[in-house]
């Protein structure tokens, strides 16, 4: 069963939209972690943010927010004002616990696109 | 800048070689993890190493195959080489359960 899921394959938003991009996640534990990577052209994986399960505060970075939601199993990330820079590929990843380490499942990935 | 290092960034070769690629993981970090990534496709996990030690393999196959030194830098090897190997491979290090730290990847082109 795929246990992250980013059902968005690829978006396309104009310039100064703000646009989300959705994750859903499975997992039987109780402590976990979430992560999201941005994938520029350049091919590079940036860290952008890491969410704890215990930590269910909304957090902001500039034009990028983070809605974490237990009850629903998601962790969706919304850019706010879209700009061209933003166009990347962008993965949603779980970290939990197996057979005494951890693993680190990434979706599928979203690809964003922003015109100007 | 992410403090991993990867080597080579570029490698062209052909069917039925072998290469090996190389990771220096961030100062401090002990776990090294690969992944494989093919042409529009997401990150396959291939392995895992702690402190010299394998901890976990995915989808890693059996030509292929991977250690963590004492100094803790990482080498995996590709052999037999196919078409279907050709992708952007990742290095990526972290603290124990910490937030994965990617190199910039190499990427291997198979001919």
């Amino acid at each position: 069963a795929q246990k992250v899921t980013q059902a968005q394959t690829e978006i396309s938003v104009v310039e100064k939209e703000d646009v989300t991009l959705d994750c859903v996640y499975e997992t039987r534990d109780t402590t976990y972690y979430l992560f999201w990577y941005k994938q520029p052209p350049s091919g590079e994986l940036v860290f952008l943010i890491r969410r704890n399960s215990f930590d269910e505060q909304n957090e902001i970075s500039g034009r990028y927010s983070w809605n974490f939601q237990k009850s629903t199993s998601s962790f969706n990330f919304t850019i706010t004002a879209s700009q061209v820079v933003d166009s990347a590929v962008y993965f949603c990843a779980l970290s939990e616990a197996s057979r005494g380490t951890y693993k680190y499942i990434f979706g599928t990935g979203t690809r964003l696109k922003v015109l100007a | 800048d992410s403090g991993v290092t990867q080597t080579p960034k570029h490698l062209i070769t052909a069917t039925g070689q072998r290469v090996t690629l190389r990771c220096s993981p961030r100062s401090g970090d002990l776990s090294v993890y690969w992944y494989q990534q093919s042409l529009d496709q997401g990150l396959q996990f291939l392995i895992h190493y702690y402190n010299g030690e394998e901890r976990a393999k995915g989808n890693i196959l059996e030509r292929f195959s991977a250690q963590q030194f004492p100094d803790l830098h990482s080498e995996l090897n590709l052999s037999s080489l196919e078409l279907g190997d050709s992708a952007l491979y990742f290095c990526a290090s972290s603290v124990w359960r910490g937030e994965l730290f990617f190199g910039e990847g190499s990427r291997l082109t198979v001919l």
